[in-house]
């Protein structure tokens, strides 16, 4: 069964340091999404991305954070400089269409210290 | 702005016992409502996919219903087994934001032997 796909599963970084969270979406998706869980916390909207631009952000996803898929078949997700307030488990998704099931990866657990 | 609350935050029954799992929403703007299931530490499975047009939609022990003018959706997991033990969301797709699911907080689930 076709699955989205997330590496690494856990990352730790320092403070200040950039770091690019990885995902395969569904090879025939179109559209693909961040997300991202706090330890505790709702999961919360970061980003959707279609036809290679952004669609939407949200007040999180700010001048640090950036989408790429700069091939066929991934799609990233770069934080610039990290924080401790970054440390949360990032979900990558995708879809075939607006109206259809959104798949979720397993998740990156970050660590920023 | 939507608001998703789920209720109860937690339950624990007996294997055997049906579950019943709560979900409201504030703003009937919505294309659909999707239903996962997240293990302590993991990703999303998704569960259910019920759209906004639609009152009911099943998957083997799952059902989840959908009232979309009061704002409420149900999960119904028949016969519960200990393996059905985890965290379930729900989860709304705004019709103006389609990237932007909004999660509940989610209702953590344990089934006793």
């Amino acid at each position: 069964e076709p699955e989205v796909t997330q590496t690494p599963s856990h990352q730790v970084t320092q403070m200040g340091q950039e770091v690019i969270l990885r995902c395969v979406p569904i090879s025939n998706h179109l559209y693909f999404y961040w997300y991202r869980q706090i330890l505790g916390q709702k999961v919360e909207f970061l980003v959707s991305f279609y036809n290679n631009e952004i669609s939407e952000k949200s007040e999180i996803f700010d001048d640090q954070f950036s989408v790429e898929r700069p091939d066929g078949s991934n799609f990233t997700l770069k934080i610039r400089s990290t924080k401790l307030e970054d440390s949360a488990m990032y979900f990558c998704a995708s879809s075939l269409a607006v109206n259809t099931e959104a798949f979720f990866g397993q998740g990156t657990r970050l660590t920023v210290v | 702005k939507q608001e998703v609350t789920q209720i109860p935050a937690a339950l624990s029954v007996p294997e055997g016992e049906n579950l019943v799992l709560n979900c409201s929403f504030t703003d009937s703007a919505i294309y659909n409502l999707q239903w996962f299931r997240q293990d302590p530490g993991k990703g999303l499975t998704s569960l259910l996919l019920i759209q906004s047009s639609q009152r009911e939609q099943t998957s083997g022990r799952l059902n989840a219903s959908l009232d979309k003018s009061s704002g409420r959706s149900t999960l119904y997991i028949a016969a519960s087994q200990p393996g059905d033990s985890a965290t379930y969301l729900c989860a709304v797709r705004p019709s103006d934001s389609w990237g932007k699911f909004q999660f509940g907080a989610g209702t953590q689930v344990v089934v006793t032997p």
